[in-house]
């Protein structure tokens, strides 16, 4: 079974410029998440989709943030216009149901770099 | 909210030997599900172990075992016979129970540094 892809791996920009990350969860996996990892912390939660709707997005600064779920499939999570405190890692994972099962399975990440 | 909470920043084991990670959790709902997962430098979190609530029995996962203490809200990992493979960040999280108006919300700890030493 193929991984959840992310692309890109790294990405550098400069303060106030926008970046775009993309994801491809594992097929079937109707759960998708976007975390953010800030060097030397635990992963916080930006935003869940089910399938393609948004049921959690209480973490997500929605003023420069922004997500789509692209059929229910794809992901897509945009910073515009990035600051510097947005460095870190973005990890997107996906599950079947809930994670009940065999908890998240997870994206190797893009590390964001802002200067 | 429901909070995970990892004591020890760093932790240090010598090869072969035993070591102990610790979390604790708050929550007030009586199902949910508890995991450990492994975060080597290539960043890919992987999943170490699971235990439903529900399960009084603790899980066992080859070397990875945890004590699950349900009443104090405490779920410790334990590694047997370190490696040098083990040498990671290890993360506690806390699942919320799927269903309602939750979807299964994962919930992690700052992390501990493991580092093995030979």
């Amino acid at each position: 079974e193929a991984g959840v892809a992310q692309s890109p791996r790294y990405k550098i920009i400069e303060k106030r410029q926008s970046v775009a990350f993309w994801c491809n969860p594992i097929s079937g996996h109707a759960t998708l998440y976007w975390y953010q990892q800030i060097l030397g912390q635990g992963p916080k939660l930006l935003i869940q989709f089910q399938n393609n709707g948004v049921v959690d997005d209480s973490q997500l600064p929605k003023d420069r943030f922004s997500a789509e779920r692209l059929k229910g499939v794809d992901s897509t999570l945009k910073i515009q216009p990035a600051k510097l405190e947005d460095s870190a890692v973005y990890l997107c994972a996906s599950s079947l149901v809930g994670g009940r099962i065999d908890g998240y399975t997870f994206g190797s990440g893009t590390r964001l770099t802002v200067v | 909210a429901q909070t995970v909470t990892q004591s020890q920043p760093e932790m240090s084991v010598q090869e072969a030997e035993t070591v102990t990670l610790s979390c604790t959790y708050d929550t007030s709902e009586s199902d949910y599900y508890l995991f450990w997962y492994k975060q080597p430098p290539s960043r890919q979190m992987i999943l170490v172990i699971r235990q439903e609530a529900y399960k009084q029995q603790n899980a066992t996962e080859n070397r990875f075992s945890v004590n699950f203490q349900k009443a104090a809200k405490s779920f410790s990992l334990k590694i047997s016979d370190s490696q040098l493979g083990d040498a990671a960040m290890y993360f506690c999280a806390y699942l919320d129970p799927f269903g309602g108006t939750s979807y299964g919300k994962l919930t992690f700890g700052q992390g501990t540094i493991l580092t093995v030493h030979p």
